[in-house]
C-alpha cells in the first residue's frame, strides 16, 4: 500500500497570505494526485487532479505542484471559504489500492 | 455534471450486510468517462477507498483491505449502483459517500450518509 503523509497536521495562517500544504508519497505515484478540501458536513471537493491541473471552477489562487513522491499544494490570497481540511490521494497504484492523505487543517491565524 | 444521492439504512447490527445505494442523475451512468465508486471516512482511519466499479459492469476493483467483504455492483436501469458490505463491525461505522471517477480522482461526490454499527 502507498501511504500519503500530509505535512504539517494544522496550519496556521492569516487571510490574505499564502497557504502552502505539503503531501509525500512513500514510493513515486508520478503525477496522479489529486488534492481535495472539506468543510464541516461536506463531502470532500475535488481542487487538483494530475497533481498539478485545477479541476472545473478551481480559482487560479489555487495550485498544485510535484511530481514522484513529493507534493505541494499553495493557496495564495488565503480568504475565509478556504480555511478547512485539505486532502491528497494516490490513484497511481495498480491493481488500484488509491490512497489518502491524513488530511491538513488550514485554521484562521 | 452528475448528481449523486447516497440512500440505505443508517444502522446495522454487527455481523450483518451493510447495503447502500447511489442513485446518480441523468444519463451518466452509462457514458463511457467514468468510474463510480465508494469511500467512507471514519475519524479513526480518515478517508478510506472502498472499491470502484467501471461504468459497463464489467470491472470492479476493490481496496485489498476490504476485498474479501465488498461487492459493488451496478443497475442502470435505475441510474444506481450499490455497495454491500458483509460481516460489519463497529470499526465499519463511518460516513459512506458515492462518486464519480475519470481516472482515479474523485470527481463528483453525494452527500455522504452516516452508518453506525451496533446492536
Amino acid at each position: 500500500e502507498i501511504v500519503m503523509t500530509q505535512s504539517p497536521a494544522t496550519l496556521s495562517v492569516s487571510p490574505g497570505e499564502r497557504a502552502t500544504l505539503s503531501c509525500r508519497a512513500s514510493q513515486s505515484v508520478g503525477t496522479n494526485l489529486a488534492w481535495y478540501q472539506q468543510k464541516p458536513g461536506q463531502a470532500p471537493r475535488l481542487l487538483i487532479y494530475s497533481a498539478s491541473t485545477r479541476a472545473i471552477g478551481i480559482p487560479a489562487r489555487v495550485s498544485g505542484s510535484g511530481s514522484g513522491t513529493e507534493f505541494t499544494l499553495t493557496i495564495n490570497s488565503l480568504q475565509s471559504e478556504d480555511f478547512s481540511i485539505y486532502y491528497c490521494q494516490q490513484y497511481n497504484s495498480w491493481p488500484p489500492a488509491w490512497t489518502f492523505g491524513q488530511g491538513t487543517k488550514v485554521e484562521i491565524k | 455534471q452528475p448528481q449523486l444521492q447516497e440512500s440505505g439504512p443508517g444502522l446495522v447490527k454487527p455481523s450483518e450486510t451493510l447495503s447502500l445505494n447511489c442513485t446518480v442523475s441523468g444519463d451518466y451512468m452509462t457514458t463511457s468517462i467514468h468510474y463510480w465508486g465508494w469511500i467512507r471516512q471514519s475519524p479513526g482511519k480518515g478517508l478510506e477507498w472502498i472499491g470502484s466499479l467501471h461504468y459497463s459492469g464489467s470491472t470492479t476493483d476493490y481496496n485489498p483491505a476490504l476485498k474479501s467483504r465488498v461487492t459493488i455492483a451496478a443497475d442502470t436501469s435505475k441510474n444506481q449502483f450499490s455497495l454491500k458490505l458483509k460481516s460489519v463491525t463497529a470499526a465499519d461505522s463511518a460516513v459512506y459517500y458515492c462518486a464519480s471517477q475519470l481516472s482515479g480522482e474523485f470527481d463528483h461526490w453525494g452527500q455522504g450518509i452516516l452508518v453506525i454499527v451496533s446492536s
